[in-house]
C-alpha cells in the first residue's frame, strides 16, 4: 500500500502559467482533500470531495479546480497562477465508513509549488 | 474559521523530560484531532478525542479535551530526539465533516 501519493513533488511556475496537481489514493476511501500549508497559519482547505462525483468549496477555494476523476484520483488545477498560490499542497483522504478511525484523515507528502 | 491555535509557537526540551502543548478553538465540536508532521514530510494522525471525552491515553501520548474551555492539551512523557517535529490540532465542528487545523507548535527535542 502506497497510502497517499502526489505528484510533482516540486514545481516552479511563472506568473499566469497553468498546471495540475495530481493525487491518488489506494486505501478505497470516498474522501478526498486538498489543502495548502502556508508558514505560521497551518493547513487551509481548499477544496474536498466527499464522494466520488461530488466536490465542494473548503476555506480558501479562489483560484483552483479540482477534479475527482474516479474513486482514486483527486486533482487540483491552477488556471493562471499567481505568487500569492506558492505555498506546500497537500492531499488527504478518509474514509467514512472506517468506523472509529472514520474522521481520521491521512496525508500525501506534499508538492512544494513556487510562482515567480 | 474555527481554527485553532497551539500554544507555545516553538517548543525546545531535552531528552528525557515531558512536552506539553496546547491547543484552543472556537466553536463547538464534534471531536478533535493531534497530527505531527516531520519536516519536509506530509501528517500523520496521532490521537483523536471525542466531544464526550474527557482524557485519552496512547503509548507516550495524553490528551486531555475541556469542552468548557475550549481547549486540549497534548502531553508527550519521556520525549526523545524523535519526536522533534511540528504536532497540529484540528478540529471537526459539530454537524460538519471537515478538519480546521491549527497553526501548530514547533517542539524540538535536544539529545
Amino acid at each position: 500500500n502506497a497510502g497517499v501519493t502526489q505528484t510533482p513533488k516540486f514545481q516552479v511556475l511563472k506568473t499566469g502559467q497553468s498546471m495540475t496537481l495530481q493525487c491518488a489514493q489506494d486505501m478505497n476511501h470516498n474522501s478526498m482533500y486538498w489543502y495548502r500549508q502556508d508558514p505560521g497559519m497551518g493547513l487551509r482547505l481548499i477544496y474536498y470531495s466527499a464522494s466520488e462525483g461530488t466536490t465542494d468549496k473548503g476555506e480558501v477555494p479562489n483560484g483552483y479546480n479540482v477534479s475527482r476523476l474516479n474513486k482514486r484520483e483527486f486533482s487540483l488545477r491552477l488556471e493562471s497562477a499567481a505568487p500569492s498560490q506558492t505555498s506546500v499542497y497537500f492531499c488527504a483522504s478518509s474514509d467514512p465508513r472506517g468506523g472509529n478511525l472514520k474522521e481520521t484523515q491521512y496525508f500525501g507528502p506534499g508538492t512544494r509549488l513556487l510562482v515567480l | 474559521s474555527q481554527q485553532g491555535e497551539e500554544d507555545p509557537q516553538a517548543l525546545s526540551i531535552q531528552e528525557g523530560e515531558n512536552a506539553t502543548m496546547n491547543c484552543s478553538y472556537k466553536t463547538s465540536i464534534n471531536n478533535l484531532q493531534w497530527y505531527r508532521q516531520n519536516s519536509g514530510r506530509g501528517l500523520v494522525h496521532l490521537i483523536l478525542i471525542r466531544s464526550n471525552e474527557r482524557e485519552k491515553h496512547s503509548g507516550r501520548l495524553r490528551v486531555t479535551l475541556d469542552t468548557s474551555k475550549k481547549s486540549s492539551s497534548l502531553l508527550i512523557t519521556a520525549s526523545r530526539a524523535a519526536d522533534t517535529a511540528s504536532y497540529f490540532c484540528a478540529t471537526v465542528e459539530t454537524g460538519a465533516n471537515n478538519l480546521f487545523f491549527g497553526t501548530g507548535t514547533r517542539l524540538t527535542v535536544i539529545p
